[in-house]
């Protein structure tokens, strides 16, 4: 069965330096999403891709988070320099179209120590 | 602003009982409601959706009931099990959209 590919599960990085996330989409999926989902809520949008062109960035903290998806198919969230708060589960969807049903990989615990 | 309202937070149930987890939206133009499941370590799962145009959806034990007059959803789970432990979430969407997700429920299904 086809899956959202994430790595890595986890991540401890101390505060101020750089971490990076990857995703890898179902096959075929042209929107992806990157999701923030804090201990005890529900996740929350941070940026969506429709191909390699961003759709929704408004969440994103963009004076320390970037995204990219260069060739429309795997991703790379980053994060520079990570602070405290930033200590989360980091979500990847997929989905054909942004109608679609979207699928979650299995997330990036981050710790910021 | 939270978009989607989700009740009760935790939620403890006998085996074989039913479950009943509630959402309240305000936003008329979502057109898409599903549920997704949790367990701990793991990504959401979608578990089952409906649109506005039906007021029920049924999947195995799973139901989503939809008021679109009252603005409210609910998933119910029929003879819960032990593996129904999980958290759960309600979320929905405008055509073409993020979904948004409410704030999660802790089912514990108890034998």
């Amino acid at each position: 069965e086809a899956e959202v590919a994430q790595s890595p599960r986890y991540k401890i990085t101390e505060k101020s330096q750089a971490v990076a996330f990857w995703c890898d989409p179902i096959s075929g999926h042209a929107t992806l999403y990157w999701y923030r989902q804090i201990l005890g809520q529900g996740p929350e949008l941070l940026v969506q891709f429709q191909d390699e062109s961003v759709v929704d960035d408004s969440q994103l903290p963009k004076d320390r988070f970037s995204a990219e998806r260069l060739k429309g198919v795997d991703s790379t969230l980053k994060i520079q320099p990570a602070e405290l708060g930033d200590s989360a589960m980091y979500l990847c969807a997929s989905s054909f179209n942004r109608d679609a049903e979207a699928f979650f990989g299995q997330g990036t615990r981050l710790t910021v120590v | 602003q939270q978009q989607v309202k989700q009740s009760p937070q935790s939620l403890i149930v006998q085996k074989g009982g039913i479950s009943i987890i509630n959402c309240a939206y305000e936003n008329t133009a979502f057109d898409y409601f599903p549920w997704y499941q949790q367990f701990p370590g793991k990504g959401p799962a979608l578990l089952i959706a409906i649109r506005p145009d039906v007021s029920e959806k049924k999947e195995g034990r799973f139901t989503i009931s939809f008021n679109k007059s009252a603005k409210q959803f609910s998933l119910h789970i029929m003879d819960s099990q032990p593996g129904d432990s999980a958290t759960y979430f309600c979320a929905a969407r405008v055509l073409n959209t993020p979904l948004v997700f409410g704030k999660g429920t802790r089912l514990s299904v108890i034998a």
